[in-house]
């Protein structure tokens, strides 16, 4: 069975500035996604990024990017530049490679403030 | 493209009533998911569709559950005899076969039980 773990509930950072969010996974697997999605108060869930587990490279899209750790099976998410509407829930997920396999397992998930 | 979108976003009922909710998916979208959330976790998995095929259910799903997706288009979540802890949002997302990695959510349909 797939786990994910987010041990830090609530994060608050300044506009502007820039904050880590963690994440950590257990998996047996070799080929999988981890993904953070973004929830926003009282809206739909959208997709931040996507990393698949085996490219090296770590993604980014625009002001965020990631840490990846595959022997570590960590996963961690880098806002720069933060902007009022970064508030939200961020939630770390993972999924199978394989499509017999479609659940996404999600972590308990993080409140980010961010300060004007 | 008009996203997932769910009916209704809020339903509020009393214990032991049924509520069903609906979820249509992106058009393409050959797979439908149902996962549920309560307040302060993550979203937990219930259940997936592939067209009408109902594929794999969580053990979360209850006997008072059931789902369905008679033509491969929208799918409904039927709760019977509700309780007091079905109250959660109900989340549906939706994707192609061969990008099960890229699923798309709706806003959700929030339930409170009283």
């Amino acid at each position: 069975a797939q786990t994910v773990t987010q041990s830090q509930p609530e994060m608050s950072v300044q506009e502007a500035e820039t904050v880590t969010l963690s994440c950590t996974y257990d998996t047996s697997e070799s080929n999988y996604y981890l993904f953070w999605y973004k929830q926003p108060p009282s809206r739909q869930m959208i997709l931040v990024i996507r990393q698949e587990a085996y490219k090296q490279q770590n993604a980014t899209e625009n002001r965020f990017s990631v840490n990846f750790q595959k022997a570590a099976k960590s996963f961690s998410l880098k806002i720069s530049d933060s902007q009022l509407g970064d508030t939200a829930m961020y939630f770390c997920a993972f999924i199978i490679s394989t499509g017999a396999n479609s659940k996404l397992t999600f972590g308990k998930g993080i409140t980010l403030s961010v300060r004007p | 493209d008009t996203g997932v979108s769910q009916d209704p976003r809020h339903k509020i009922t009393k214990r032991g009533q049924n509520v069903t909710f609906r979820c249509d998916p992106i058009s393409e979208h050959n797979r439908l998911y149902w996962y549920r959330q309560t307040l302060g976790q993550g979203p937990e998995f219930l259940t997936y569709f592939q067209n009408e095929a109902q594929l794999e259910k969580s053990r979360l799903l209850s006997d008072r559950f059931s789902a369905e997706r008679p033509k491969g288009s929208f799918s409904t979540l039927e709760i019977q005899r509700t309780e007091q802890g079905d109250s959660a949002m109900y989340l549906c997302a939706s994707s192609l076969e061969r990008r099960t990695d890229t699923q798309y959510f709706g806003p959700g349909t929030r339930l409170t039980v009283l």
